[in-house]
């Protein structure tokens, strides 16, 4: 199946300054790649997402790419406010064995004001 | 907005009793997933469903876990007997049948077993 690896685990800015947050993936037939945003204690959100034949994304502080051959992607967050603070999980959905989706392991983000 | 409703919200059982989350997707969703995840964790798939059917339940404890959508449409996930081990959040999330669709998570319930 696939595997999503996710870094760092644990990232912590300075407010106004971005953060960028990177995954990888093994499933070259992986083909959608969205971004969850977990407050604590609640359910994780869509953000942003990315289908495999678009490059990059981008929405207001937000931005994400996508690198095939490498099979890479990245959440970039411009502008860093408090309120960004969270933990951020990236996901690869593959065609294979019925559109599962595959989550990294989260990246606690801290924006310190 | 609709959104996946779910229920309980939290729930503190026993060891070796049963628990049971109940989960309504979003209206018009056909398939539906329950996620396991531990504190500090990434969720991870259960069970999936594609209407009443089951799409892939190959990570499910099927020693103790049971998960049913009879009429395509509510869901249940039941553990019996409950383990320590087992103490995590259970999301239930639902999407559009079909790729392309993303999927939308329930607020979620927590379960501690003591």
């Amino acid at each position: 199946g696939e595997n999503v690896e996710q870094h760092p685990s644990t990232l912590s800015v300075q407010e106004g300054d971005s953060a960028v947050i990177k995954c990888t993936y093994s499933d070259s037939a992986s083909n959608y790649f969205p971004w969850y945003k977990q407050e604590l204690g609640k359910r994780p959100q869509l953000i942003i997402d990315i289908r495999s034949n678009v490059g990059e994304k981008k929405d207001q502080r937000i931005a994400v790419t996508l690198n095939k051959t490498a099979k890479h992607f990245s959440l970039h967050i411009t502008e860093t406010q408090p309120e960004d603070s969270a933990v951020y999980f990236c996901a690869a959905r593959t065609s294979n064995t019925g559109n599962q989706f595959y989550f990294g392991t989260g990246t606690s983000l801290t924006v310190i004001p | 907005e609709a959104e996946v409703a779910q229920s309980p919200r939290y729930k503190i059982t026993e060891k070796s009793q049963a628990v049971a989350f109940w989960c309504d997707p979003i209206s018009g969703h056909a398939t539906l997933y329950w996620y396991r995840q531990i504190l500090g964790q990434g969720p991870e798939l259960l069970v999936q469903f594609q209407d009443e059917s089951v799409v892939d339940d190959s990570q499910l404890p099927k020693d103790r876990f049971s998960a049913e959508r009879l009429k395509g449409v509510d869901s249940t996930l039941k553990i019996q007997p409950a383990e320590l081990g087992d103490s995590a959040m259970y999301l239930c999330a639902s999407s559009l049948k079909g790729s392309g669709n993303t999927i939308y998570f329930g607020e979620g319930s927590w379960l501690t077993v003591v």
